[in-house]
This record gives structure tokens, C-alpha cells and sequence, in this order.
């Protein structure tokens, strides 16, 4: 598989402990977001996505968050494990408009034992 | 991966030389796009394809052309690479041009 050495912003957080990733979008007429996990070697994979007319929506372990007031994104990672190490981005689109999805530039989670 | 596939997985080429890239789907979706990914600057979309012979240009187009004659394949042709095209490139697929992306393993293609 393939990776890259991306030098971004990195998160370490002790494994069992909640993990918070925060990105901020940048178009308030964005009305739908999705989170993406890049694991070393791959291509990125869908998490979880929020429509803007919700705030927080749960899935297996993971939680997002939504303030349009601030265009805040985030993503709760609950009782981090190891299999969660990655880059993860997010990512916002109009589905209105159809326009393409517009991806941030990443956080690296590193989970220490 | 959603069943996508891209070829060649790794590549190392001369600067000048034409190279292509493949990226098939079994998928059947509408919309194919190519990315390029790079340290600092994330996943930028180099063209993307909402049909058979139907593209369009991305953010970082320049120095790429792309070809899609058939909805399983979608081709990235580099006419004359060049150092700066040295990347990780991803193919990703979706239904809906604004819905959630399925990505390709990638492509790590190096110009010398």
C-alpha cells in the first residue's frame, strides 16, 4: 500500500483515553461533512458524515460534532485503541449545489501504550 | 477498497517520459476522480469524470490529462512527467459528486 509523510498536526493520546480531532471548515454554505481515516499504506476510508441540520451524530465509537456558528468541526474517538493510529481528515460539500467535496489537510492520532 | 483497483502500485520514471495511470471500479458509480497527495498540502483533485467522456478539471490539473471511455476505468496520463509530479496518487469513486468518497489503494509514482 502506499503512504505519505505528511507533516501535520499531531495529536498523542494514551491508549483508553477519549481522543477530540477539531477541523475547521472554511464555506458557511457547506452543508454536509464527512470524516475520512487514512491508515499508513492506504487510501482513505469513510467514518462518519453530518448533515447541517444536526449537530452530533453517533456511530460505533465515534462521534461528531457540528457548530456552524464558528464552522467547527469534530470528531470524539471513544476508548482509543491502537487499530485507531492514522491521519484523519474532514471534509465538507454542498449537496444542493452538487459541488465536489473539499478535503482539509489532516490530523495525525498517535496513540501511545 | 470498495472495488477499486489502480495500477500500476508503484512506479519510479525518468523526467519527460509519458506515463498512465489506471484506476477501474467495479462499482459501476458515476463519478471517478484522481488526487494527488503530497506532505503540507493534503488531497488535491487533479480532474474528475461525472460520465463517460466526460471530465473536468481540478485544483492541480495542470500537466495532466485524463480519459474515461468506459465507467469502469479512468485513466491519469502524465505526457511528460516532470520531479514535481513525484506523489501519491488516489482514484476514488462515489455516486453523487457531494457524497462520501470510496478511495483506491493508491499509486506512488517517482520522477527522476
Amino acid at each position: 500500500g502506499e503512504s505519505v509523510g505528511l507533516h501535520l498536526p499531531t495529536l498523542s493520546v494514551q491508549e483508553g483515553d477519549n481522543s477530540i480531532i477539531n477541523c475547521a471548515y472554511s464555506n458557511s454554505a457547506s452543508d454536509y461533512f464527512i470524516w475520512y481515516k487514512q491508515e499508513s499504506g492506504k487510501g482513505p476510508q469513510f467514518i462518519i458524515d453530518i448533515r447541517s441540520n444536526m449537530d452530533k451524530r453517533q456511530g460505533q465509537r465515534v462521534t461528531v460534532l457540528l457548530n456552524k456558528t464558528v464552522k467547527h468541526l469534530s470528531l470524539q474517538i471513544a476508548a482509543t485503541q491502537p487499530g485507531d493510529s492514522a491521519v484523519y481528515f474532514c471534509a465538507e460539500s454542498q449537496m444542493n449545489r452538487d459541488d465536489k467535496i473539499i478535503f482539509g489537510k489532516g490530523t495525525r492520532l498517535h496513540i501511545l501504550p | 477498497d470498495a472495488g477499486i483497483t489502480q495500477s500500476p502500485r508503484h512506479k519510479v520514471t525518468e523526467t519527460g517520459t509519458p506515463v498512465t495511470l489506471r484506476c477501474h471500479q467495479t462499482e459501476n458509480h458515476r463519478y471517478m476522480y484522481w488526487y494527488r497527495q503530497d506532505p503540507g498540502h493534503g488531497l488535491r483533485l487533479i480532474h474528475y469524470s461525472y460520465g463517460v467522456k466526460d471530465t473536468d478539471k481540478g485544483e492541480v490539473s495542470d500537466g495532466y490529462s485524463v480519459s474515461r471511455s468506459k465507467t469502469e476505468d479512468f485513466l491519469l496520463t502524465l505526457e511528460s512527467a516532470t520531479s514535481s509530479q513525484t506523489s501519491v496518487y488516489f482514484c476514488a469513486i462515489t455516486a453523487r459528486i457531494s457524497d462520501e468518497q470510496y478511495f483506491g489503494p493508491g499509486t506512488r509514482l517517482t520522477v527522476t
